[in-house]
C-alpha cells in the first residue's frame, strides 16, 4: 500500500536547527516534496527533490533523500518563530494523486 | 491575482442535509483534487479529476459526489450518506511541469455537524 509515515511533533528553540523525518514506501516516487501547513490554511510548496538526487539545498532549507532506507528529511537552519507549523512530506508514485504523510507539528519555542 | 478560492470559510451541517463546498481556481490548471483532512491523519484524497468532465474517486469517496462541467470549478456535495463529515476540507489543482507535479491549494473549508 502507499503509506508516508511521519513522526506528530517535534520542538526546537529558536535559532536551532530543526530535523523533520518523513519515510515513504514506494520506491518508484519521482518527486518527493515538503509542504507547509499555517493554522487554518491550505498547503503551501516548500521545496522539493528529484529521486535522482540526495540533497538539495534552498536557503535554510535542505532535504536529504536516502533512497535505499526510503527517508526524506527536511532541515530548517536557524529554526524561527514563524517557521511553527505543520509540516507534510508527499511523494509522486506517478499514479493520480500526491500521496501525503500525517504531518509533523513544529512547535518553535522563543 | 491567480490562485484557488474556497467557499465558503466555516460551514454546517445539519442531520440529513447535503451540503456543497465551492472551489474555483484561475490558474488555467487542467487537473483539481479534493482531500479532507482529519487531526492527526494527514490529507486523505477524496475525488480527482484530470479534465473537465471527469473525475474519479479517491480513498474515500463514500458519501461524497462531485462534478466538473467547467474547467475552473470543482464543487463538493457532502451527502447525508456521509456519517462523520466533521473536518478540513482542502482543494488543490495542480501543474506538470518537466515530470514535476505542482499542487496550489485553497485556504480550505472547516465542516461542521449542528
Amino acid at each position: 500500500g502507499e503509506d508516508v509515515e511521519q513522526s506528530l511533533f517535534l520542538s526546537v528553540r529558536e535559532g536551532d536547527s530543526s530535523v523533520i523525518n518523513c519515510t515513504y514506501t514506494d520506491s518508484s516516487s519521482t518527486y518527493l516534496y515538503w509542504y507547509k501547513q499555517e493554522p487554518g490554511a491550505g498547503l503551501q510548496l516548500l521545496t522539493y527533490i528529484f529521486s535522482n538526487m540526495d540533497m538539495k539545498q534552498d536557503q535554510r532549507l535542505t532535504v536529504l533523500l536516502n533512497k535505499k532506507d526510503k527517508h526524506l528529511s527536511l532541515r530548517i537552519a536557524d529554526t524561527q518563530t514563524g517557521d511553527s507549523a505543520i509540516y507534510f512530506c508527499a511523494e509522486d508514485t506517478g499514479r493520480r494523486a500526491l500521496t501525503f504523510g500525517s504531518g509533523t507539528r513544529l512547535q518553535v519555542q522563543p | 491575482d491567480g490562485g484557488i478560492t474556497q467557499s465558503p470559510k466555516y460551514l454546517f451541517r445539519k442531520e440529513g442535509q447535503n451540503v456543497t463546498l465551492s472551489c474555483e481556481q484561475n490558474l488555467n490548471h487542467d487537473a483539481m483534487y479534493w482531500y479532507r483532512q482529519d487531526p492527526g491523519q494527514g490529507l486523505r484524497l477524496i475525488y480527482y479529476s484530470q479534465i473537465v468532465n471527469d473525475f474519479q474517486k479517491g480513498d474515500i469517496a463514500e458519501g461524497y459526489s462531485v462534478s466538473r462541467e467547467k474547467k475552473e470549478s470543482f464543487p463538493l456535495t457532502v451527502t447525508s450518506a456521509q456519517k462523520n463529515p466533521t473536518a478540513f476540507y482542502l482543494c488543490a489543482s495542480s501543474i506538470v511541469e518537466a515530470g514535476n507535479e505542482k499542487l496550489f491549494f485553497g485556504s480550505g473549508t472547516q465542516l461542521s455537524v449542528l
